[in-house]
């Protein structure tokens, strides 16, 4: 079974504090991604990665950077955390190639910024 | 730009009946692919099942089945003998043909069911 892990289920943290989001897959997927969910809103994408240190923009990267340094590894960072950033946030990874494109989505981490 | 619209946030049926959940979506690409992911709650998001633009015919797995309409541009899904574990938080979600695998999510509908 494919395994996304996420490295903490929920998360408090202060207005301005440096954040890190973890994601760990185990499948050698290529492709990894951060959304952040919302009631009403569905998933957006915040950043995706198709290879190490490979990095695109998705819908909303504004107040949020990634690293990727090695293939099982996708971090989401909040440089300094604001209160609208509170929100679920879900880690996936995929294959690359045809007929290979189902995500697989981690637990998710819910962060609550005061 | 693709958008993905999901019209009914809530939805509810009774055990062992059938459900249909609408999605409708925009694109101008003739090549792209079609999913229905479910959230269980406080559980990890899985796929239900999965459709190609260019085929045809309507994608089934088990108990759950899509109607795609191309022309309409209409992709719902149809759960029959509903059971209390398809309780959750239904997701549409669209992908362009090509190399890139992002996915454009609808806002989901919330599927409750009744024993």
């Amino acid at each position: 079974d494919v395994k996304v892990t996420q490295s903490s289920r929920y998360l408090v943290k202060r207005t301005g504090e440096k954040v890190f989001l973890e994601c760990v897959q185990d499948m050698d997927h290529e492709n990894m991604f951060w959304y952040r969910q919302d009631p009403g809103l569905g998933l957006r994408l915040i950043y995706f990665s198709y290879d190490v240190k490979m990095k695109e923009k998705g819908d909303i990267p504004e107040g949020y950077s990634v690293s990727r340094e090695k293939k099982e590894r996708f971090s989401l960072i909040l440089e300094s955390a604001s209160t609208n950033q509170t929100s679920m946030y879900l880690c996936a990874s995929s294959s690359q190639g045809f007929g290979t494109d189902t995500q697989y989505f981690g637990p998710g981490t819910r962060l609550t910024v005061l | 730009a693709q958008t993905v619209t999901q019209s009914q946030p809530e939805m509810s049926v009774q055990e062992a009946e059938t459900v249909t959940l609408s999605c409708t979506y925009d694109t101008s690409e003739s090549d792209y692919y079609l999913f229905w992911y479910k959230q269980p709650p406080s559980r990890q998001m899985i796929l239900v099942i999965r459709q190609e633009a260019y085929k045809q015919q309507n994608a089934t797995e088990n108990r759950f089945s899509v109607n795609f309409q191309k022309a309409a541009k209409s992709f719902s899904l149809k759960i029959s003998d509903s059971q209390l574990g398809d309780a959750a938080m239904y997701f549409c979600a669209y992908r362009r043909g090509g190399a890139t695998n992002k996915l454009i999510f609808g806002t989901g509908t919330l599927l409750a069911v009744q024993p």
